[in-house]
């Protein structure tokens, strides 16, 4: 079974902070995702990367950038938190374009 | 653009009573569909998918759904709901050749005992 770990369940910072959000799969996934999510607005696509050091902007990346520097991990980064950017953030990844992602369980940012 | 629009917000059922979720896309071209599931405190969950072929397919959980090209949906559908379904469900699609999901916003459902 696909495992995509997210390093942590619940995050509380403070404005202006730089803030690392981490994520791991285990399956040798080619594409990786970060998403947002907020209540009535679904999930909201920030960043997403089909390959290491390679990475696309989706829907909603102000504010936000990424890193992939191994193929099993892919990092959201807040540059300079701010209180509008607490949400919900779900990492995915998935094998090939079109195959179904695979979701961490998520991290429960708080930005005071 | 495309869109997944999930009319409905906020759905309650009876335990054992039958289930539908509705789901419509707008894109063009053959979409690639899928239905996937959230429960409290935890990430989404894939119920079933559809590509091509059978316009029926079938998913974990008992759950199936159907594509309908004249209507663009894809209903998800359960024949009779256990208390452990209340979730939030997800529709999604993603273009041919893209490998960008766009979500409907979701419909939470909550099941009466």
């Amino acid at each position: 079974d696909v495992k995509v770990t997210q390093s942590s369940r619940y995050l509380v910072k403070r404005t202006g902070e730089k803030v690392f959000l981490e994520c791991v799969q285990d399956m040798d996934h080619e594409n990786m995702f970060w998403y947002r999510q907020d209540p009535g607005l679904g999930l909201r696509l920030i960043y997403f990367s089909y390959d290491v050091k390679m990475k696309e902007k989706g829907d909603i990346p102000e504010g936000y950038s990424v890193s992939r520097e191994k193929k099993e991990r892919f990092s959201l980064i807040l540059e300079s938190a701010s209180t509008n950017q607490t949400s919900m953030y779900l990492c995915a990844s998935s094998l090939e374009v079109m195959q179904p992602q695979h979701f961490g369980d998520g991290t429960r940012l708080s930005i005071l | 653009a495309q869109s997944v629009t999930q009319p409905d917000i906020h759905i309650t059922v009876s335990e054992g009573a039958s289930l539908e979720l509705r789901c419509n896309y707008s894109y063009g071209a053959t979409p690639y569909l899928f239905w996937y599931v959230q429960s409290p405190g935890q990430g989404l969950q894939l119920l079933l998918k559809y590509f091509s072929g059978d316009t029926l397919v079938q998913g974990i959980k008992g759950f199936e759904a159907e594509f309908k090209r004249s209507q663009s949906s894809f209903n998800l559908r359960k024949p009779s709901v256990h208390w452990s379904d209340a979730a939030e469900y997800f529709c999604a699609d993603t273009t041919g050749g893209g490998n960008k999901l766009t979500f409907g916003t979701g419909t939470q459902l909550k099941v009466e005992l």
